[in-house]
Parts: C-alpha cells; sequence; structure tokens
C-alpha cells in the first residue's frame, strides 16, 4: 500500500526567508506525486505535480519540488517565503488508478 | 477553472440525524470524491465514484453512505450522525483523461452536537 510521511507538523519561517518542507513516500514502483496548499478556510489547491522526466518540477506561487527517488523524498521549496504562503501543506502520492493518499500536513507560519 | 461547490460550509446537526452534503462540480469529471479532514490525520478517503451510480468504499468508509444520481453532483449521507463524524469534510473531482489531478471544494465543516 501506498503511504506519505510529512514529519514537520508545524514550521515557522521569517519572511524573506527560504523554505523546505519534507515529504517522504513509499511506492513499489514509480510514483506520482502531488503538493497541494490549503490556504485557511479554503479547500485544497494544487500546487505542482511529478508523473515523470525531470526530477526538479516548477509549480504555482514560486514553488519548485525535487523527487529523489534514493530516498523516496518529493520535498517542496520556496527561495523567499512571502507572509502569504501561510498555509497548510500536503503532500500526497498517487501509485496508479484514481486514488490519492494524502500525508497529515505541515502548518506553514509566516514571521514578519 | 473547474469549480467543485460544496452546498454548506457550516452545519450543525443533533445526534442521531440524517446528513446529506452535497457536492456539484461543473466540469463533466468522472469521478468523484469524499473525503474527511482532521488535524493531525490528514484527509482521509471515505468514498469515491467513478461514474453515475457507481460507488467504491475508501479507507474510512463505516457510517457514511453516498449517492451519485447524475455525473455532476455527488453526496455524502450520514445515517444518523454521531459526535465522532465531527469534522471538515471535502469533495473533489478528477477527470479520467488525468485522473489523479484533484479539484476541490471549500469544504464543509460539520458539527455533530
Amino acid at each position: 500500500a501506498q503511504s506519505v510521511t510529512q514529519p514537520d507538523i508545524h514550521i515557522t519561517v521569517s519572511e524573506g526567508a527560504s523554505l523546505e518542507l519534507r515529504c517522504n513516500y513509499s511506492y513499489g514502483a514509480t510514483p506520482y506525486l502531488f503538493w497541494y496548499v490549503q490556504s485557511p478556510g479554503q479547500g485544497l489547491q494544487l500546487l505542482l505535480k511529478y508523473f515523470s522526466g525531470d526530477t526538479l518540477v516548477q509549480g504555482i506561487k514560486g514553488f519548485e519540488a525535487e523527487f529523489k527517488r534514493s530516498q523516496s523524498s518529493f520535498n517542496l521549496r520556496k527561495p523567499s517565503v512571502h507572509w502569504s504562503d501561510a498555509a497548510e501543506y500536503f503532500c500526497a502520492v498517487a501509485g496508479g488508478g484514481n486514488k490519492l493518499t494524502f500525508g497529515t500536513g505541515t502548518q506553514l507560519k509566516v514571521e514578519l | 477553472d473547474v469549480k467543485v461547490t460544496q452546498s454548506s460550509r457550516y452545519l450543525v446537526k443533533r445526534t442521531g440525524e440524517k446528513v446529506f452534503l452535497e457536492c456539484v462540480q461543473d466540469m463533466d469529471h468522472e469521478n468523484m470524491f469524499w473525503y474527511r479532514q482532521d488535524p493531525g490525520l490528514g484527509l482521509r478517503l471515505i468514498y469515491f465514484s467513478y461514474d453515475v451510480k457507481m460507488k467504491e468504499k475508501g479507507d474510512i468508509p463505516e457510517g457514511y453512505s453516498v449517492s451519485r444520481e447524475k455525473k455532476e453532483r455527488f453526496s455524502l449521507i450520514l445515517e444518523s450522525a454521531s459526535t465522532n463524524q465531527t469534522s471538515m469534510y471535502l469533495c473533489a473531482s478528477s477527470s479520467q483523461l488525468a485522473k489523479n489531478i484533484q479539484y476541490f471544494g471549500a469544504g464543509t465543516r460539520l458539527s455533530v452536537l
């Protein structure tokens, strides 16, 4: 069965600082990987996805993520965080079929 | 843009009531999903549907049922609401061509008293 681990429940960064959110997955073959963001009171919005090819993927709002097969990781990065990035971030994996398995989320706080 | 609309943002119900959560999508998507979101647990799949009148159980179907009579509408039913069903409920949809890219509604926060 596929699974996702987001080891950091909460992260606080200063505005303008760089950000890295960790995600580790478990799946037997090459997975499809996703990062979603949830702003307060909102549903989830897709930030970026990895299906195949280039292991560094670019997403919306200046985010990027790198797929590392050897580490079973798909970490999300942003070089300079803005106050509006404060939200909860979810990593997800799909192994085929229609279902996504989500991690437990990382709550990002941005200090001004 | 894909729009997934959940009929209520907030609901307060009493224990034992029958509760209907409604979800409508406007992109002719084949697949629709109901998740439950709880702090520290992330999103857990309750049920999904890949076609009209078709449904499959997700990871936590107990205490829930679903209905999909029309392609654009997917309903989650709590036959007899209990306090442990107090949660945020999220609906999502996806197309069969891009089946893993799910679009989410804003959520319904349900409180069962």
